[in-house]
Order: C-alpha cells, then sequence, then structure tokens
C-alpha cells in the first residue's frame, strides 16, 4: 500500500539554525500538508499546498516558515531561524482531492528538537 | 473557537476489556468527524470516520457515532487487544483543515 515517507525520524539543531524536513507524499496526490504537534499538545495545522503554491496557512506558519515542492516527488518544509519552541514532532500529508471527508495519509512525523 | 476535546489518558485496560475514548467538539456547521491512530513509530492511520450526523463509522472492531445533539463522536471497541495499543487522535474536518484533539494513548496488557 503507498505510503507517506518522512526525513528524517529526528533531527537535533541549534537555535537560530535552519532546518529543512522532507517528506513524499503519495505519488498521484495533489495536495500537500504540514501538521505540527508540540509535545503534550493538539496536532495543529500549519499549511496546505497545491498546484505549486500555498492555499492556506495558519497563524503558526510565519516568515520563518516555507514550503516548497522541488521536483516531482519532493515536500519540504524549512524553519529560516530555529527557535526553541518549534521543537515538535511535524507531519506531512497528502490526498488526492479536497472536500468534505477526503482523506488525508499521514506520515510518521519528524521529530525536531532545538537546542 | 472551533475545537476537538478527548479523554485525556493514559488508559490502561486488561485484554478483552471494554474500551470508550470520549470526543466532544465545537464547530459552526456540521463537520465530518474522523478517528485515526498511531501505532509506535508509525503516522496517523484512518481508523474510522462520518461525515453527518446519526452515521456510524467502524472499522476494527472500532465503533464512533456521530451525535449532533450531544456533539459528540465517541470511540468504543468491546473487546481490545494487545495490538490495539497506540495514540488515538478525534478530529473534525472543516474547510479543508484537520483539527485534532490532543491524543489519547491506550495500553493493553495481556
Amino acid at each position: 500500500e503507498p505510503e507517506v515517507t518522512q526525513t528524517p525520524s529526528h533531527q537535533v539543531t541549534q537555535m537560530g539554525q535552519e532546518v529543512i524536513l522532507r517528506c513524499v507524499p503519495i505519488s498521484n496526490h495533489l495536495y500537500f500538508y504540514w501538521y505540527r504537534q508540540i509535545l503534550g499538545q493538539k496536532v495543529e495545522f500549519l499549511v496546505s499546498f497545491y498546484n505549486n503554491e500555498i492555499s492556506e496557512k495558519s497563524e503558526i506558519f510565519d516568515d520563518q516558515f516555507s514550503v516548497e515542492r522541488p521536483d516531482g516527488s519532493n515536500f519540504t518544509l524549512k524553519i529560516r531561524s530555529t527557535k526553541l519552541e518549534d521543537s515538535a514532532m511535524y507531519f506531512c500529508a497528502s490526498s488526492q482531492g479536497t472536500g468534505r471527508a477526503r482523506e488525508q495519509y499521514f506520515g510518521p512525523g519528524t521529530r525536531l528538537t532545538v537546542t | 473557537g472551533d475545537s476537538v476535546t478527548q479523554m485525556e489518558g493514559p488508559v490502561t485496560l486488561s485484554e478483552e476489556a471494554f474500551l470508550t475514548i470520549n470526543c466532544t467538539y465545537t464547530a459552526t456547521g456540521y463537520p465530518s468527524l474522523f478517528w485515526y491512530v498511531q501505532y509506535p513509530g508509525e503516522g496517523l492511520q484512518l481508523l474510522l470516520k462520518a461525515t453527518k450526523a446519526d452515521d456510524k463509522g467502524s472499522n476494527k472492531g472500532f465503533e464512533a457515532t456521530y451525535r449532533k445533539e450531544t456533539t459528540s463522536f465517541h470511540l468504543e471497541k468491546g473487546s481490545v487487544q494487545v495490538s490495539d495499543s497506540a495514540v488515538y487522535f478525534c478530529a473534525r474536518y472543516t474547510g479543508n483543515q484537520f483539527y485534532f484533539g490532543t491524543g489519547t494513548s491506550l495500553t493493553v496488557i495481556p
């Protein structure tokens, strides 16, 4: 069964450094998403991406964040200058379409630790 | 604002016990409701869903009924197994976004 993959599984970085989290969505999916979960808190929506542009983003997704689909398979989340509060589990997801009950398939997550 | 509130864990049950994980939501309109499960080391997997009031989602022995009058979508299973040990997330889907609860960790002991 096709699945969403994410690399690395765990990333440790120092405050102020740039990080890039990578995702390979399911190959025939058109919509891509990033979510994060700070330890002990809710899974929060960050951004959705379609047709090579951001379609929606949350208040969390400020100028420090950017997303890109650099080629036909990868979908990346970049944090320009990490802060301690960026430490979280980051989930990538993809879907074939949108609309009511359109299922999003999630990756296993990347745990980001900022020290 | 719109939110999803689910029962805090962790929950520990013996094999074959009955499971209930409560979930309530607040939302404008009529969202679709979901339960996702995360097994250790894996991503979020869709467990079941319901798209309108009184719908019942079911999968792998788990069930949840969309109750508009109580704004709830409680997850139940009649007889849990050790392999059900995981974190369970209730979520609602509105405006092409998922809004998740905090997750409930379930451990089933033999």
